[in-house]
């Protein structure tokens, strides 16, 4: 059964600074890893999507990496801002014979960026 | 270009009735999943609907029960509410069709449902 921690469950930093949230995942069979941001009784928004095959992504001043082996992703801002502040949410899903598949999500970082 | 969208936006029941929530999938996408995220948890998988059929299921009670239609668009059905039932439920959706290689799912907004 595929478990996914996201350490540390909150994080507040100054704004300005850059800072990295952790993701690990218990099995290595995935076919593709999501970061999503989540504000205070909202839905998810997806930032990005790595697949399997990939070792990162990034857009804007977000960039996640990728290590299938050791089941870990990392995601970077960089430049942090007031607005950054949220919960972000790792998710993996893993191959079946169906093609889109459940995703297995972690509990979770909250995010506070402090002016 | 709509993306996912789920109504009610809130919901009130006592323990006991049953549920109904709706949502209509991101144009273009053929399959919706149903999550239930508890206050301070990740998003736990319920279901998910692919040519109107319950295609996988998660370690979820049958008094949770869904639908879709041939418009793509779903429901999600609890009976006998419990207390424990209060969350947030979330609606994605993806697509099979060639071409989509990465099946990145978009979510809705999510429907409140508070149990009294």
């Amino acid at each position: 059964k595929q478990e996914v921690t996201q350490i540390p469950a909150a994080l507040s930093v100054p704004e300005g600074e850059n800072l990295v949230l952790n993701c690990s995942f218990t099995d290595s069979a995935i076919y593709n890893l999501q970061w999503f941001r989540q504000d205070p009784g909202k839905g998810l928004t997806s930032l990005l999507l790595i697949q399997s095959s990939q070792r990162e992504q990034t857009s804007g001043r977000l960039n996640a990496s990728l290590d299938k082996s050791s089941g870990r992703s990392t995601l970077y801002i960089a430049a942090s801002q007031p607005g950054d502040s949220a919960t972000y949410l790792c998710a993996v899903s893993q191959p079946s014979n169906f093609g889109n598949e459940k995703l297995t999500f972690g509990t979770g970082t909250r995010l506070t960026i402090i002016p | 270009d709509a993306g996912v969208t789920q109504s009610p936006t809130h919901l009130i029941k006592t323990r006991g009735q049953q549920v109904t929530l709706r949502c209509s999938p991101k144009s273009g996408h053929d399959t919706v999943s149903w999550y239930q995220q508890a206050l301070g948890q990740g998003p736990q998988f319920i279901f998910q609907y692919y040519e109107e059929e319950e295609r996988q299921r998660g370690n979820f009670p049958d008094r949770f029960s869904g639908h879709q239609f041939p418009n793509y668009s779903s429901e999600l059905n609890v009976n006998a509410l419990l207390l424990g039932d209060s969350a947030l439920y979330l609606c994605a959706s993806s697509s099979v069709r060639t071409g989509q290689v990465t099946y990145e799912q978009y979510f809705g907004p999510g429907t409140r449902l508070t149990v009294t």
